[in-house]
């Protein structure tokens, strides 16, 4: 199973932007690329998906490199609220789309 | 609202109490799966289901058991619990093409064998 490799930790600025960096250099074509966060032990919240392109919703930005062995989550203006561990997962196309977590970057958003 | 309700969210139980954690989502869902997450280790998929009758073991199975009798409610039995199995126990659905779908996780069941 292809697994990603995310920094431990980062602080960043309210209001700034936050750039969390995703490493997944052994991902297949058809996996897809998902981003989850966990606040406190509370159940992983969805916020964004991609294969290839760029893709961007009311929550944050992916950045997927062209060879897709690594990605960047953008949140344009970070939040005390935003302050989570940040899952980059591979979705595998068996088991049911099985969730490949790694261990997450714990982001903390400062005043 | 569109959710995968789990109960009970705490359970302390002895070793060796069946016990059952119950998981139920409102979204007509295919396909449903169970997560353990723990310390270093992460979330690891113990089950998933494709749909009703069709369960089949994830990563770590051992230990646990599970049923698909209706399309909402996918229960996870212990049935001699133990200390190993204490952790955190997610439930989580997704639609048909699953690989490009959203999964929606439940809130969590926290459960301490002791």
């Amino acid at each position: 199973d292809a697994k990603t490799t995310q920094p431990p930790s980062m602080d960043c600025a309210e209001g700034r932007a936050a750039n969390l960096p995703c490493n997944h250099s052994t991902i297949s074509g058809n996996e897809y690329v998902y981003w989850y966060r966990q606040i406190h032990s509370q159940g992983p919240q969805y916020i964004i998906h991609g294969l290839k392109n760029n893709e961007t919703n009311e929550m944050a930005s992916l950045i997927i490199t062209e060879d897709r062995k690594s990605s960047t989550l953008i949140l344009p203006h970070a939040t005390l609220r935003d302050t989570a561990v940040y899952y980059c997962i591979v979705r595998v196309m068996n088991q049911g789309g099985k969730l490949i977590f790694g261990q997450g970057t714990e982001l903390s958003v400062k005043p | 609202e569109a959710q995968v309700t789990q109960n009970p969210r705490y359970l302390i139980t002895v070793t060796g109490k069946k016990l059952t954690v119950t998981c139920s989502q409102n979204m007509n869902h295919e396909y449903m799966s169970w997560y353990r997450q723990d310390p270093g280790l992460g979330l690891r998929q113990i089950y998933y289901s494709m749909n009703v009758e069709a369960t089949d073991k994830g990563d770590v199975p051992e230990g646990y058991k599970v049923s698909r009798k209706e399309k909402r409610n996918f229960p996870l039995i212990l049935e001699s619990p133990s200390p190993n199995q204490t952790s955190l126990y997610f439930c989580a659905s997704s639609s048909y093409g699953a690989e490009n779908t959203e999964a929606f996780f439940g809130q969590g069941t926290r459960l301490t064998v002791v």
